[in-house]
């Protein structure tokens, strides 16, 4: 069954912790996108990727941190240097085709810092 | 830089109206534009794009370069069109996918 996983679902994070969202597809798809979904602010642009070990600053980089070790994965750490950490999380995949551009979205993750 | 903008966080409208949620984009180059559509409890999913000039669900969208719109449009919405939408624009490059804030539709019978 191709798609785009995303887990944990929900995550829990002590202040001061850093935490790794877990993100795989399995679509051969060369682009991997993270967003940050908040309420009246739609999806920000965290980290975005377009080849294995390559990556590059969305709009909202700062306390975040990613790798592309796997054309498949796209693990997204919350560092404890980011100020406002609970959000929900969205990952996304798509082919670097003309043809071909749309995106796929995993069913996010629910961070709260407690 | 790429930006989208959706002027309206909500648009409720009674079923049957006509509906029309607003998107502005700037970039400099030849951008591809989207609507992606949530509905309650599932993925945010793709409903249309510039590039094909199709009608889905009945909503079409015209890209205008001039007024640098690409406004979504339905003649008679449905309660079942409630739902959160999100234009977005894809770069030259086809790497970088930017959203808008999103407009929620709600649809009242």
């Amino acid at each position: 069954d191709g798609g785009i996983t995303q887990s944990p679902k929900y995550l829990f994070r002590k202040e001061g912790q850093n935490v790794t969202l877990s993100c795989e597809q399995n679509l051969n798809h060369d682009a991997m996108y993270w967003y940050r979904q908040d309420p009246g602010q739609g999806l920000r642009l965290i980290y975005y990727s377009q080849i294995v070990n390559d990556f590059q600053k969305g709009d909202i980089a700062e306390g975040y941190s990613v790798s592309r070790e796997k054309k498949e994965s796209f693990p997204l750490t919350v560092t404890s240097a980011q100020k406002n950490p609970t959000a929900f999380y969205l990952c996304a995949s798509s082919a670097l085709a003309a043809s071909n551009t749309e995106a796929f979205f995993g069913q996010g993750t629910r961070l709260t810092v407690v | 830089a790429q930006r989208v903008t959706q002027p309206e966080k909500l648009l409720s409208v009674f079923k049957g109206a006509p509906v029309e949620l607003k998107c502005n984009y700037s970039y400099s180059g030849s951008p591809e534009l989207f609507w992606y559509v949530q509905y309650s409890r599932q993925r945010l999913q793709l409903l249309l794009r510039h590039i094909s000039r199709e009608s889905i669900k009945g909503f079409t969208a015209d890209l205008n370069k001039g007024e640098t719109s690409f406004h979504l449009k339905k003649p008679f919405a449905q309660e079942e069109d409630s739902a959160m939408y999100y234009c977005a624009l894809l770069n030259n490059a086809g790497n970088m996918l930017t959203f808008g804030g999103g407009t929620r539709l709600m649809v009242k019978p």
